[in-house]
């Protein structure tokens, strides 16, 4: 059974740092293409990165450019999520995903149960 | 980046209703389109990928259609777990995006 265990959240103060941490297992992790996607209390849904199999190609969505770093670990089966300069706006639950296989044309199949981020002073 | 908007944002139906939920892209998606499903402080599930293609182990009573700019997620029958919150999703190019999501209340 597929398994994403997302950690990391809590309370940090407007430009602080975190780093969110994604534990998986029932998977060849190594195989699959990895995002995060992140929700802001009462509100959609907003893909924020994604991070190719080997951990080699990254997208960012404009609004964390910059800021946030995707990276992973495959020998740990672990994917992260750097969050730098963080902003009030950046407060959310942020959901670890697994691509089927590649992202790009494809689906997001599996989804962690999230942690949340709260940016505030 | 492609825009994705849903109608209606909000839906009041009783268990038994066919109920239709229509996503409309900015630009052609062919049929790069996901459609979730989310209950209140859970995650998103996944119900179809490609547009029309049935994600394992949900429900034949969901259905999707369309490619291009116009989709449709149906549910023929609702019963009283499939009340909550819709998102489609295009993966036609990056940035992904998804729509505002459509409300499936009682």
């Amino acid at each position: 059974e597929v398994q994403l265990l997302d950690s990391g959240g809590g309370l940090v103060q407007p430009g602080g740092s975190l780093r969110l941490s994604c534990a998986a297992s029932g998977f060849t992790f190594s195989d699959y293409s990895m995002v995060w996607v992140r929700q802001a209390p009462g509100k959609g849904l907003e893909w924020v990165s994604a991070l190719s199999s080997r951990g080699d190609v990254a997208y960012y969505a404009y609004s964390v450019k910059g800021r946030f770093t995707i990276s992973r670990d495959n020998s740990k089966n672990t994917l992260y999520l750097q969050l730098n300069s963080l902003r009030a706006e950046d407060t959310a639950v942020y959901y670890c995903v697994k691509c089927y296989g590649r992202c790009l044309k494809n689906h997001f199949d599996h989804w962690g149960q999230g942690t949340l981020v709260t940016v505030s002073s | 980046d492609i825009q994705l908007t849903q109608s209606p944002s909000y839906l009041s139906a009783s268990v038994g209703d066919r109920v239709t939920v229509t996503c409309r892209a900015s630009q052609g998606i062919s049929s790069f389109l996901a459609w979730y499903q989310q209950k209140p402080g859970k995650a998103p599930k996944l119900l179809i990928y490609a547009a029309s293609t049935l994600q394992s182990g949900v429900p034949s009573r969901f259905s999707g259609s369309g490619s291009g700019t116009e989709f449709t997620l149906t549910i023929s029958s609702l019963q009283p777990e499939d009340f909550a919150t819709y998102y489609c999703q295009q993966l036609d190019t990056y940035p992904f995006t998804f729509g505002p999501g459509t409300k499936v209340d009682i």
